[in-house]
């Protein structure tokens, strides 16, 4: 498999910042995504990374290792809004290269 | 219009039910696909258009049939499904099926089978 790992839950306090990574088999890499999802909503587009380094959009960056297989997200200046899950998908040649969704990262923004 | 919608929004069906999800986009993509996914999960690939042309199916019961009529529209057909197949289950489209483009998701049709 791929084995695309995040943590399950993290917890985190309005107005902080909080990093959600995602690890992944570097074998094949060929592009990771990120997306939010909302409890009973679709997943939403965030970030695309496949060159190293950071990629910053706002309050949300994204950055990539290659060498190392590893993302984060980061968020900043959380807002109880940012209460979702975060998907990680990473994308590996040699098959379909449709891209393969880890478990997600279920974050809980609190006052 | 980045949109992808989702007919019906909730389905409630017995194991003997024919029915059927319907997906549109207008947004010119090329890929489409189903996804299933159960609470607390992932969403997991049942199957993808390409270019009106089913290319993958990953090893999805005969149960589920999909159909794409045309390149805005994809449906799921459902036939003597189990209590196990109760799901979201997520229509989405990329500008092609080469991974390289992110998916645009529809809102999910919430189903139960009874």
């Amino acid at each position: 498999g791929q084995n695309i790992d995040q943590p399950t839950e993290m917890t985190a306090t309005e107005g902080a910042i909080v990093q959600i990574n995602c690890t992944y088999q570097t074998s094949g890499f060929n592009g990771l995504f990120w997306y939010q999802q909302h409890a009973g909503e679709a997943p939403t587009f965030l970030s695309y990374n496949v060159l190293d380094g950071l990629e910053e959009k706002g309050r949300f960056s994204s950055f990539l290792s290659r060498s190392k297989g590893y993302s984060y997200l980061l968020l900043k200046e959380l807002q109880m809004k940012d209460s979702a899950s975060y998907l990680c998908a990473v994308r590996f040649s040699g098959g379909s290269y449709i891209p393969t969704f880890g478990r997600g990262t279920s974050l809980i923004v609190h006052p | 219009d980045t949109e992808v919608t989702q007919t019906p929004k909730h389905l409630v069906m017995g194991m003997t039910n024919k029915k059927s999800l319907k997906c549109e986009q207008h947004m010119g993509h090329r890929a489409m696909y189903w996804y299933k996914q159960k609470a607390k999960k992932p969403p997991e690939l049942m199957f993808v258009y390409s270019y009106e042309k089913l290319s993958i199916n990953e090893s999805v019961p005969s149960r589920f049939s999909p159909e794409c009529p045309n390149s805005s529209l994809l449906n799921l057909h459902l036939h003597a499904l189990q209590p196990e197949d109760s799901a979201l289950y997520l229509c989405a489209s990329s500008q092609d099926d080469k991974g390289s483009y992110e998916q645009y998701f529809g809102p999910g049709t919430r189903l139960t089978v009874t």
